[in-house]
Formats: C-alpha cells, sequence, structure tokens
C-alpha cells in the first residue's frame, strides 16, 4: 500500500525549532519529488516546500524562507522539515504529499502535474 | 508567486450539478489538479490534467480548462460530495506546485 506517515508535531514556544518526519512506503521514493502543505486551523491550503527526487532542486513559500528547511532521505525512505524561528502563524496540520507527473498528453501538448499522495498530517502548535 | 481564485461556497441540490471554478494566470500555462478535503482529513486528489480521474474516484467528477479558468464540475451530486474542493497549479515559473486556490466549499442540500 501507497503510504505517507507524517510524524514529529507538537506544542512549541514561538522562536522554538522543530523537525517533522514523513516516512514513505509501498513506492519508489526515490523517483518521486516531495512537497510539504500546511493548513492553518480553519484556513485553507498553503504550499511550504518542495524537493526533487535527488535534492537538487528546493523551493520555499516566501512566507517560510530563511526559517525552514526540507530536505531527504531517500536511502531511509523519509523526507524532513527542519523549522526554525517558529511563529504563531506557522500553526498548522502539516502534511507531506508525493507530486507525479504525467506521461506527455500529444493531444494536449502538456504534462501534468499534481499531488497524488497525502500523509494524513501531523499537528505543529506554535505557542507561549 | 501566483494567485488561485475561487468562490468560497457554492450549494447544489441532492442529484444536480455544480461547477466550482479556479481563476489564475498560471493556468495559461499549466493545467490545474482539484483536491476534495472532508473535515478532519487529508485531501484527496479527484481530478488532475485535462481531465483525468484517479483510480477510485467517481465518474460524476470532471474537469476542463480554458484560458485562464478551470473548472471542476460535480454532475449528480451526492451527499458524500459536501466538502471543500481546491484547485492547484504550479506557478508561472514552471518550478513547484505552489499555488492553491482558496478552496470552495461545496454544500450538498
Amino acid at each position: 500500500e501507497v503510504q505517507l506517515v507524517e510524524s514529529g508535531g507538537g506544542l512549541v514556544k514561538p522562536g522554538g525549532s522543530l523537525r517533522l518526519s514523513c516516512a514513505a512506503s509501498g513506492f519508489t521514493f526515490s523517483s518521486y519529488s516531495m512537497n510539504w502543505v500546511r493548513q492553518a486551523p480553519g484556513k485553507g491550503l498553503e504550499w511550504v516546500s518542495s524537493i526533487s527526487s535527488s535534492s537538487s532542486y528546493i523551493h520555499y513559500a516566501d512566507s517560510v524562507k530563511g526559517r525552514f528547511t526540507i530536505s531527504r532521505d531517500n536511502a531511509k525512505n523519509s523526507l524532513y522539515l527542519q523549522m526554525n524561528s517558529l511563529r504563531a502563524e506557522d500553526t498548522a496540520v502539516y502534511y507531506c504529499a508525493r507530486e507525479s507527473t504525467s506521461p506527455y498528453d500529444i493531444l494536449t501538448g502538456s504534462y501534468y502535474y499534481y499531488m497524488d499522495v497525502w500523509g494524513k498530517g501531523t499537528t505543529v502548535t506554535v505557542s507561549s | 508567486s501566483s494567485e488561485l481564485t475561487q468562490d468560497p461556497a457554492v450549494s447544489v441540490a441532492l442529484g444536480q450539478t455544480v461547477r466550482i471554478t479556479c481563476q489564475g494566470d498560471s493556468l495559461r500555462s499549466y493545467y490545474a489538479s482539484w483536491y476534495q478535503q472532508k473535515p478532519g482529513q487529508a485531501p484527496v486528489l479527484v481530478i488532475y490534467g485535462k481531465n483525468n480521474r484517479p483510480s477510485g474516484i467517481p465518474d460524476r467528477f470532471s474537469g476542463s480548462s480554458s484560458g485562464n479558468t478551470a473548472s471542476l464540475t460535480i454532475t449528480g451530486a451526492q451527499a458524500e460530495d459536501e466538502a471543500d474542493y481546491y484547485c492547484n497549479s504550479r506557478d508561472s515559473s514552471g518550478n513547484h506546485l505552489g499555488v492553491f486556490g482558496g478552496g470552495t466549499k461545496v454544500t450538498v442540500l
């Protein structure tokens, strides 16, 4: 079964740090780009960061740039998010999501990009 | 970065058809994907690309796109379709899937 399981969430004080993990199983982890997506209480989905299959390409949302670091260990089938200088507005459920790319569609002349596997999420609460 | 705009809420009578739209400049270059999220659950991919459904997604869900607008249509809405729906696409630079719409709450009456 294809599965992603997040862990590492918890309660942390403003300015503190936390490291999230995402354990992948049931697929060839090293072949996929991965993403972190978060959802603040009562709010919509917000993309946080992405990392390519070999870690060559990394991107961050402006809201976390310079504070969060995404990484992966393909030997351990694991994705990580190191979160430093945490703020109250970082309070959210954090999901890891697998990114897939479709074969080239000759009818549309396009590739399709999507997040097809999601974990159940881990909750981060930043509060004093 | 880019933005995707969705209507906050729509309602549909049981068995009727509802269309949810998503607008943004990035949609001129990239197809949207659509996610269903029920309370307390993780998002689930329902449509990607021109009109592709992952395995297990009912065929009452369909997608379309024109210009800067992507649409998700539920034909014959069921009570279990009541949920939040989010569109997503690559940002205009094409570097990542970093753009989500604000979400549309679908209520089935």
